[in-house]
């Protein structure tokens, strides 16, 4: 199975701030056939469910702030939030969906300084 | 817009059986891929099953196969998740999840049903 590991666990940062969430991966989840990395990004506030904010790595879900920026490939990849606001206090997941079982990261939890 | 509706948790004996629906409306059902996800008290998320638009192909996570069986019935939008032998460890809000067209992702997310194994 492939795991998916993320840092930090938790994260205090300042309204208007940046901040920077690692994901990384056991395997590789860039596919050589289409040139994709099959990572995903959500969000869970509390008592919501998960929201989908980014998928193949660095594409945008409609309606998700431009503020929301994915990066990385192959096995590392960086969820930035350039200007935080109150309401990106939430868990931050990474999930691979390259192979079966398609493993999430623990969480890192986004606090507000 | 999608709207994905879970039920049938509840509070089940271990060694029992228990059956979760999910209701699919705002999207054709029919061709997408579906999911089932967990999240435990006070944990992350852990990836449970997929299932292919046509119900053919099942995938599992190991700490479930051979006790779950994820199915669908795409006349009734309906994706089903029959656990059997449940254990304490089972205990979880479970959430239904739809996939994307291509990729295998989970692109929109029900509010989740409780399910609780306790003697």
């Amino acid at each position: 199975d492939i795991v998916m590991t993320q840092s930090p666990d938790s994260l205090t940062v300042s309204l208007g701030e940046r901040a920077t969430i690692n994901c990384k991966s056991s395997q590789n989840l860039l596919y050589s056939a289409d040139n994709k990395n099959y990572l995903a990004w959500y969000q869970e506030k509390p008592g919501q469910p998960p929201n989908l904010l980014i998928y193949w790595a660095s594409t945008r879900e409609s309606g998700v702030p431009d503020r929301f920026t994915g990066s990385g490939s192959g096995t590392d990849f960086t969820l930035t939030i350039s200007s935080l606001q109150a309401e990106d206090v939430a868990v931050y997941y990474c999930q691979q969906y390259y192979s079966v079982p398609y493993t999430f990261g623990q969480g890192t939890k986004l606090e507000i300084k | 817009q999608v709207q994905l509706v879970e039920s049938g948790g509840g509070v089940v004996q271990p060694g029992r059986s228990l059956r979760l629906s999910c209701v699919a409306s705002g999207f054709t059902f029919s061709i997408y891929g579906m999911h089932w996800v967990r999240q435990a008290p006070g944990k992350g998320l852990e990836w449970v099953a997929v299932i292919s638009p046509d119900g053919r192909d099942k995938y599992y996570s190991d700490s479930v196969k051979g006790r779950f069986t994820i199915s669908r019935d795409n006349s009734m939008n309906t994706l089903y998740l029959q656990m059997n032998s449940l254990r304490a460890e089972d205990r979880a809000v479970y959430y239904c999840a739809k996939g994307p067209l291509s990729g295998s992702y989970c692109q929109a997310w029900g509010q989740g049903t409780q399910v609780t194994v306790s003697s």
